[in-house]
């Protein structure tokens, strides 16, 4: 079964840091662009962050820049979200999602179920 | 990199149509063809419903279309059913190996 599972979600102070990870089953890791995506309480969807199936090229909203880091490693077949300097902002579920082709504009077909993450002292 | 605008809510009885519109910006959803539908029930994860403007992976019914004309993208439900009362979110390439996604519509089912 083709498959996504998100963890490491929690309660984190404001400037703490906490890392995501989202372990992958089914399917080949490697081939596919992966992203993270959140979405706050109450709120919509937001695209939060992508990277190659290498690892060579990440891209970020401009929003979590600088605070937040993608990373993969294909051979534990797992994404992670490296997330410091937090905010109350940054509190939402954090779904993991696939790109469904080779490149980085193909539609997110398979999300894990997501990890609640929540940034509040 | 702001959110493509959504109606925040949409209705119809069973049976009849809902048509969402998502609109964006020549930098998005006007510039690519990469438009995309998602479905997503209170409490779960979003599905995808349409790719790339107006294809449907396999297993979404047909009552599900979507189309685009410039800035703005269309999904279409017809013969609503109740399990369609959900949230539909678009998304669009926005560039840059960049994603946006819409301010999401919720669907009710009369």
């Amino acid at each position: 079964e083709v498959q996504l599972v998100e963890s490491g979600g929690g309660l984190v102070q404001p400037g703490g840091s906490l890392r995501l990870s989202c372990a992958a089953s089914g399917f080949t890791f490697g081939s596919y662009w992966m992203s993270w995506v959140r979405q706050a309480p109450g709120k919509g969807l937001e695209w939060v962050a992508n990277i190659k199936q290498d690892g060579s090229e990440k891209y970020y909203v401009d929003s979590v820049k600088g605070r937040l880091t993608i990373s993969r490693d294909n051979a534990k077949n797992s994404l992670y979200l490296q997330m410091n300097s937090l905010r109350a902002e940054d509190t939402a579920v954090y779904y993991c999602a696939r790109g469904s082709g080779w490149y980085p504009w193909d539609a997110f077909d398979i999300w894990g179920q997501g990890t609640m993450v929540t940034v509040s002292s | 990199q702001s959110a493509l605008t959504q109606p925040p809510s949409a209705s119809g009885s069973p049976g009849q149509s809902v048509t969402i519109s998502c609109t964006g910006t020549s930098s998005d959803v006007g510039g690519y063809n990469y438009v995309s539908w998602y479905q997503q029930h209170p409490g779960k994860a979003p599905k995808l419903m349409i790719y790339e403007v107006s294809k449907r992976p396999s297993g979404v019914p047909d009552r599900f279309s979507a189309s685009k004309s410039g800035n703005t993208a269309s999904l279409t439900v017809s013969g609503l059913q109740a399990e369609d009362e959900a949230d539909y979110y678009c998304s669009s390439y926005a560039g840059s190996n960049t994603r946006v996604f819409g301010t999401g519509t919720k669907v009710t089912v009369l």
